[in-house]
């Protein structure tokens, strides 16, 4: 079974653009969660999708959305970057639901500098 | 959420058991207790997920006292590739973890 897929590996922007990444979660999950991972802050929930809904929504300002498409497949952008944005961004799929909770696994990420 | 406490760092030998203690004092009825493991560059990776007593399975085992107020991540006889940073995680099953800073074990020859 294919691990969860996370594109692009490495990206580099400027400061002031915009940048989209995307995620194909394990097949048969329907949860997609987004994580934020930097040496200072450590790993920070970013927000999680459930059939195409967002579910739920950590402590980030509104330039930092997702949306998830009806097979699953989810897209983090983030609009307006600053430096302090470059991290390593990590994907995470689940089933989402069910008894007890349902562990995540992670993609192995896209790694964003900001210039 | 119920916040973790467990060791920033520890040390072993190859072929050592590592005991990695988390403490979790205002757990809830429904959490669980489960624990990932990341290398460098690469995203966590489930390890084990406990509610009581003993879990195992085929790379650890998970401790949990009746209290639930702490766990034990056991990891027999460890390698140099387990060498990793390990969290404990209280996980309500919304999939909005939150990670403390984490355990990083080194294991030397």
């Amino acid at each position: 079974k294919a691990g969860v897929t996370q594109t692009p590996r490495y990206l580099i922007k400027t400061r002031g653009q915009q940048v989209t990444l995307s995620c194909s979660p394990i097949s048969g999950h329907r949860s997609v969660s987004w994580y934020q991972q930097t040496p200072g802050q450590g790993l920070q929930f970013l927000f999680e999708y459930f059939s195409e809904t967002q579910r739920n929504k950590g402590n980030f300002p509104g330039r930092f959305s997702g949306r998830q498409f009806s097979n699953s497949r989810s897209e983090m952008n983030v609009s307006t970057l600053e430096l302090g944005d470059s991290a390593l961004y990590l994907c995470a799929s689940s089933l989402g639901s069910g008894q007890g909770a349902p562990p995540l696994h992670f993609g192995n990420g896209t790694r964003l500098t900001v210039t | 959420l119920a916040k973790t406490t467990q060791p920033i760092s520890m040390d072993s030998y190859e072929g050592q058991e590592v005991n990695i203690t988390c403490s979790h004092n205002n757990i809830a009825t429904n959490d669980y207790i489960t624990w990932y493991q990341q290398f460098p560059s690469q995203g966590p990776r489930f390890i084990i997920q406990g509610y009581k007593t003993k879990v195992t399975n085929e790379v650890a085992s998970l401790f949990i006292p009746a209290d639930r107020k702490s766990s034990t991540l056991s990891l027999p006889r460890v390698s140099l590739s387990d060498t990793a940073v390990y969290y404990c995680l209280v996980d309500s099953g919304y999939s909005t973890l939150t990670f403390g800073k984490g355990t990083m074990l080194l294991v030397s020859p």
